[in-house]
């Protein structure tokens, strides 16, 4: 089965600073791999994806994320962090039903 | 153009009853998806439906079911609710399989609260 696996559960950047949340991922075949924000007490936001091509994907808000098929990781990746860039991140996979399977999430802090 | 709305917003239920939860997707897109997200975890999927037929469905019991409306909008029932089914409800629209390279567009979904 088709999974994503998000190591950290919490991660704290100073604003201003490079940011990275990671995920890394189990497929067979070629993967679909997104990205998605949820803000506090709202539904979930795709900021971005991965399907074919350039490996290095941008996505809303600035973020972008790096598709590495020989460490199967999809780091979500902004150079500099905003405060507001605070969030619950999920990185998921589409599987061979054409669901969409969801990691555990990463609780992002961006401090002032 | 409006995004997907979910009705209700929150709801508070008792042990035993059954809920109705109501998702309309983004005008154009056939396919509604459902997921449960329990706090501090990552959704969980339920079911999708596209053409008004089931096509699939996560590892959830048969309290859960979903049906899709000629008009695409859907609904979810919960039978027999327990506490453990406290949790936010997302709906999710897409294109559809034939057209779908995977991006979901979420409600703000419908907290429910069993007590």
């Amino acid at each position: 089965a088709q999974s994503v696996a998000q190591p950290e559960d919490q991660v704290n950047v100073a604003e201003g600073n490079p940011l990275t949340v990671k995920c890394t991922y189990s497929v067979s075949g070629n993967p679909y791999l997104f990205w998605y924000v949820q803000y506090p007490n709202r539904g979930l936001q795709f900021l971005l994806k991965y399907i074919t091509g350039d490996n290095l994907v941008k996505g809303s808000y600035g973020f972008e994320a790096e598709f590495n098929k020989s460490q199967t990781s999809f780091h979500l990746k902004k150079p500099s962090a905003l405060v507001s860039d605070s969030a619950l991140y999920f990185c998921a996979v589409r599987d061979r039903d054409d669901k969409i399977i969801f990691g555990k999430g990463t609780r992002l802090h961006i401090l002032p | 153009d409006a995004g997907v709305t979910q009705s209700p917003t929150h709801l508070i239920k008792t042990r035993g009853q059954h809920v109705t939860l109501r998702c309309s997707p983004i005008s154009g897109h056939k396919s509604v998806s459902w997921y449960q997200q329990v706090l501090g975890q990552g959704p969980q999927f339920i079911f999708q439906y596209y053409e008004k037929e089931e096509r699939g469905r996560g590892n959830f019991p048969d309290r859960f079911s979903a049906r899709q409306f000629p008009n695409y909008s859907s609904e979810l029932n919960v039978n027999a609710l327990l506490l453990g089914d406290s949790a936010l409800y997302l709906c999710a629209s897409s294109l559809g399989p034939a057209q779908n390279t995977g991006e979901l567009f979420f409600g703000e979904g419908s907290r429910l609260t069993v007590l």
